[in-house]
């Protein structure tokens, strides 16, 4: 079936460790995001990719990096994880522009 | 600073009746509006959009308004159906500047029997 695929669904993570979350696509979609869901504040924009090997900053970048080496895959690293990072994490995908994103499941992490 | 809100938190209706989700936004580059529908444990899912050059957009039981001078949009669900419970992120774009979205905060959609 096509679509998003998010790993790991969730995560119980120890403050002070590196953690990537991973994101794989097989619609062939050009850009790809992150975005993280934290109540009463909506999904806000981590890091975007418009195109494979071209990557940039969203709303709330800080601690964050991404890269993206091919069209499917956009993987997002927590390199020191803090307890500020506890959210919900979705990777999404669109196509040209004025077409609607599509969505993984979701990466549930707990930063302790 | 929000560029997109959704004031209403919660809202609750009763089946078969119209269910209205609001939504303003304040930057006048959004050219492009969609509403997502998200249920718990999932991830969420495009419902309809709107162009900023169209004021109102149907889909089945889902119409999306656009009011530019006010920069409001809203959702109406008629009939509501129980299965419509969910929260309602509304999302805006700047479609010059790429398709990036920008969430509102959402809002609990309950509909009651």
């Amino acid at each position: 079936i096509a679509g998003i695929t998010q790993a790991p669904t969730s995560q119980i993570l120890a403050a002070g460790r590196r953690m990537t979350l991973r994101c794989t696509q097989d619609m062939r979609h050009n850009a790809m995001y992150w975005y993280r869901q934290d109540l009463g504040l909506g999904l806000r924009l981590i890091h975007y990719s418009n195109t494979a090997g071209t990557t940039g900053k969203g709303e709330v970048p800080d601690g964050y990096s991404v890269s993206r080496a091919n069209t499917d895959d956009f993987p997002l690293t927590l390199a020191s994880a803090v307890p500020s990072q506890t959210s919900v994490y979705f990777c999404a995908s669109s196509t040209q522009v004025n077409t609607e994103a599509f969505f993984g499941q979701g990466t549930r992490l707990t930063v302790v | 600073d929000q560029q997109v809100k959704q004031n209403s938190p919660s809202l609750s209706v009763q089946e078969g009746r119209i269910s209205i989700l609001n939504c303003d936004y304040t930057n006048s580059m959004f050219d492009y509006f969609l509403w997502y529908k998200k249920y718990p444990a999932e991830g969420p899912t495009f419902l309809i959009s709107i162009s900023s050059i169209k004021d109102k957009n149907e889909d089945g039981r889902f119409t999306v308004f656009l009011n530019k001078s006010a920069k409001h949009l809203s959702l109406h669900i008629v009939p509501s159906q129980p299965g419509d419970s969910a929260v309602y992120f509304c999302a805006a774009s700047d479609t010059g500047g790429g398709n990036k979205l920008t969430f509102g905060t959402g809002t609990q959609l309950k509909v009651e029997l």
